[in-house]
């Protein structure tokens, strides 16, 4: 699993409530990665990040934002949740040393009522 | 959007059959990249195939690449209980990101 973890694992909400989303790596990995997964559609990219402080949009970024302050943190923030934000969010990241491939966490079930 | 399209959805066969799944793309890629997921956990890598290479094996995986028609193909071999899952293409058009397709859920039958 590549040393990531994912905190919380499981969150019940309401709307209109900030939640915030902790990915978490111990390798040191730039890249890091936060994708939504709804069915139908696969894996989303939400935001990404390649290095600290330096983040960028991915393509469902709206209603969403993200911090890395440090290297193994990488947060995900819903500043006030709506039902449509009810999805399994996944942390990513990508491989160090030239590889492409990514690496993922255990995934955040997240509902929002 | 997303890059990637897999078919079928789904697929069911029988243990000891081999699957086979395609994906198409749109845009030029650097390499493509097939995943597995099984019910309730995260993405697994499983093979990556890269834009000048045709075709590559990886146990019972074999994959193969058509850049003219954009498209590739994932062919399970032999298959068991345990491939059970969802299989997903991600196409890597060298910007650090993937487009995941929404991918093909495998059923395989005892």
């Amino acid at each position: 699993d590549a040393g990531i973890t994912q905190s919380p694992r499981h969150k019940v909400t309401e709307t209109g409530t900030p939640v915030t989303l902790r990915c978490h790596q111990t390798e040191n990995h730039r890249y890091m990665y936060w994708y939504r997964q709804d069915p139908g559609h696969g894996l989303r990219l939400i935001h990404y990040s390649y290095g600290v402080k330096d983040t960028d949009k991915g393509e469902v970024s709206d209603g969403y934002s993200v911090s890395r302050s440090k290297t193994e943190d990488f947060l995900l923030t819903l500043e006030s949740a709506t039902s449509s934000q009810t999805s399994v969010y996944f942390c990513a990241i990508r491989a160090q040393g030239g590889g492409e491939t990514q690496y993922f966490g255990p995934g955040t079930r997240l509902l929002v009522l | 959007s997303q890059q990637g399209e897999e078919d079928p959805q789904a697929l069911s066969i029988q243990e000891g059959e081999n699957a086979t799944m395609n994906c198409s793309y749109k845009t030029s890629i650097n390499n493509l990249q097939w995943y597995r997921q099984n019910s309730g956990r995260g993405l697994v890598h499983l093979i990556l195939i890269r834009s000048n290479e045709r075709e590559k094996h990886s146990g019972r995986l074999r994959v193969t690449l058509d850049t003219s028609k954009k498209s590739s193909s994932l062919l399970i071999t032999a298959s068991r209980a345990a491939d059970t899952a969802s299989y997903f293409c991600a196409t890597d058009a060298d910007d650090y990101k993937l487009s995941f397709g929404a991918g093909t859920t495998v059923t395989v039958r005892a």
